[in-house]
């Protein structure tokens, strides 16, 4: 079964200090991976994907996660956070051969000026 | 940049009346999904749909849901007697097409509110 733990259900850091969000997934398969990030009033926006290519992923806006199967985990980071970053997090993964998404309880990140 | 889009933003409604929510799909997509979240719970999946038929659902999508491709552009999540335990938001997606079907694309939701 597919299932994603976010460790932190909420995370403050100051502007211009390192960001990281934690996030374990639980997969019977080789599992893709995602950061889904949303803003107030908006949709689910894609931060990045793993879909078993290079386990360094970068994505948009700064951030990168790293996919690690041995400590079964897919963190994500950012070394300098900016106010407009402030916004719900969910790691999410894909069971490939049915294609239904698993979130997180996702993890809401506040940037104090 | 395509998106996908929901209507309304918020809809209330009384417990038992139905509500039909709706959905415009990135259009050269080919699956299309509805996802809900409860208060303080996690995103669930509900249902997915490919060539005018359902192709996956959850234990949470029983006969008081159904799903529509109406016309060309639409995609519908049809509740048909609402209970309180129906307010949620509820998230559309879209897959497929020109893009890996492994990468959905969310709308902004629609916050059901059911009194």
């Amino acid at each position: 079964a597919q299932s994603v733990t976010q460790l932190d259900s909420h995370v403050s850091v100051s502007e211009g200090t390192p960001v990281l969000l934690r996030c374990n997934y639980s997969s019977s398969y080789s599992p893709s991976l995602f950061w889904y990030v949303q803003h107030p009033n908006k949709g689910l926006q894609l931060l990045l994907k793993y879909t078993s290519a290079a386990t360094l992923v970068k994505g948009i806006n700064g951030f990168e996660a790293e996919f690690k199967k041995s400590e079964t985990s897919f963190h994500l980071t950012k070394p300098s956070a900016h106010m407009s970053d402030a916004a719900e997090y969910f790691c999410v993964v894909s069971d490939g051969s049915r294609n239904q998404f698993y979130f997180g309880t996702g993890t809401s990140l506040t940037v104090i000026p | 940049e395509p998106e996908v889009t929901q209507t309304p933003s918020h809809q209330v409604t009384q417990m038992g009346q139905e509500v039909i929510l709706r959905c415009v799909p990135i259009s050269n997509h080919l699956y299309f999904y509805w996802y809900r979240q409860i208060l303080g719970q996690k995103v669930e999946f509900l249902v997915s749909f490919y060539n005018n038929e359902i192709s996956e659902k959850s234990e949470i999508f029983d006969d008081q849901f159904s799903v529509e491709r109406p016309d060309g552009s639409n995609f519908t999540l049809k509740i048909r007697s609402t209970k309180l335990e129906d307010s949620a938001m509820y998230f559309c997606a879209s897959s497929g097409g020109t893009v890996p079907l492994n990468i959905q694309y969310f709308g902004a939701g629609t916050r059901l509110s059911v009194l």
